[in-house]
């Protein structure tokens, strides 16, 4: 069974500080890893796309790797602003039986202090 | 604008009290799944389709429903909700195959009393 990890659960910086947030998943038989925002009491918003065949993508000051033999994903965030405070999540999408699914680790709650 | 509309966004009911999430989407998409989010436990699949007439069941399916009649449209129903089920819903949808990018609803908080 897939499990996804994220470690620490919560995360307090100073603004302007480079910062990397981990994703770990047990099963390597991904075929994408993706990573979301979610604002307190709001939906998801998709950051990142990563395919099992590749190895990072940027947006902005987001950058994400994958290293689907580790099980590890990493989501960096140059020069923190206090706009990055939310909760990120990282999710794999595998296939079980004949269903297209996701799983999630628990979040990150990020805090960047002004 | 590609959108997944979820309806309601808050409803407070009484326990055993049938309710329906209605969730929409305008992107022509196949597959559509519904999630819940609770502290500690993250999201969790409730049941997913991946196309008209093709539901299954996901990881915490019991107690609700689901139908795909029409592509755009997933509903998710309580057919006896219970306070156990008080929780955020997010409906999603995803154009097949599978390493496309999935798009989530804004959510739907839902307490039973």
């Amino acid at each position: 069974k897939q499990e996804v990890t994220q470690i620490p659960a919560a995360l307090s910086v100073p603004e302007g500080e480079n910062l990397v947030l981990n994703c770990s998943f047990t099963d390597s038989a991904i075929y994408n890893l993706q990573w979301f925002r979610q604002d307190p009491g709001k939906g998801l918003t998709s950051l990142l796309l990563i395919q099992s065949s590749q190895r990072e993508q940027t947006s902005g000051r987001l950058n994400a790797s994958l290293d689907k033999s580790s099980g590890r994903s990493t989501l960096y965030i140059a020069a923190s602003q206090p706009g990055d405070s939310a909760t990120y999540l990282c999710a794999v999408a595998h296939y079980t039986g004949a269903n297209s699914k996701l799983t999630f680790g628990k979040g990150i709650t990020l805090s960047v202090r002004p | 604008e590609a959108q997944v509309t979820q309806n309601p966004r808050y409803l407070i009911t009484v326990t055993g009290k049938k309710l329906t999430v209605t969730c929409s989407q305008n992107m022509n998409h196949e597959y559509m799944s519904w999630y819940r989010q609770d502290p500690g436990l993250g999201l969790r699949q409730i049941y997913y389709s991946m196309n008209v007439e093709v539901t299954d069941k996901g990881d915490v399916p019991e107690g609700y429903k689901v139908s795909r009649k029409e592509k755009r449209n997933f509903p998710l129903i309580l057919e006896s909700p219970s306070p156990n089920q008080t929780s955020l819903y997010f409906c999603a949808s995803k154009l097949l195959p599978s390493g496309n990018t999935i798009y989530f609803g804004e959510g739907s908080w839902l307490t039973v009393v």
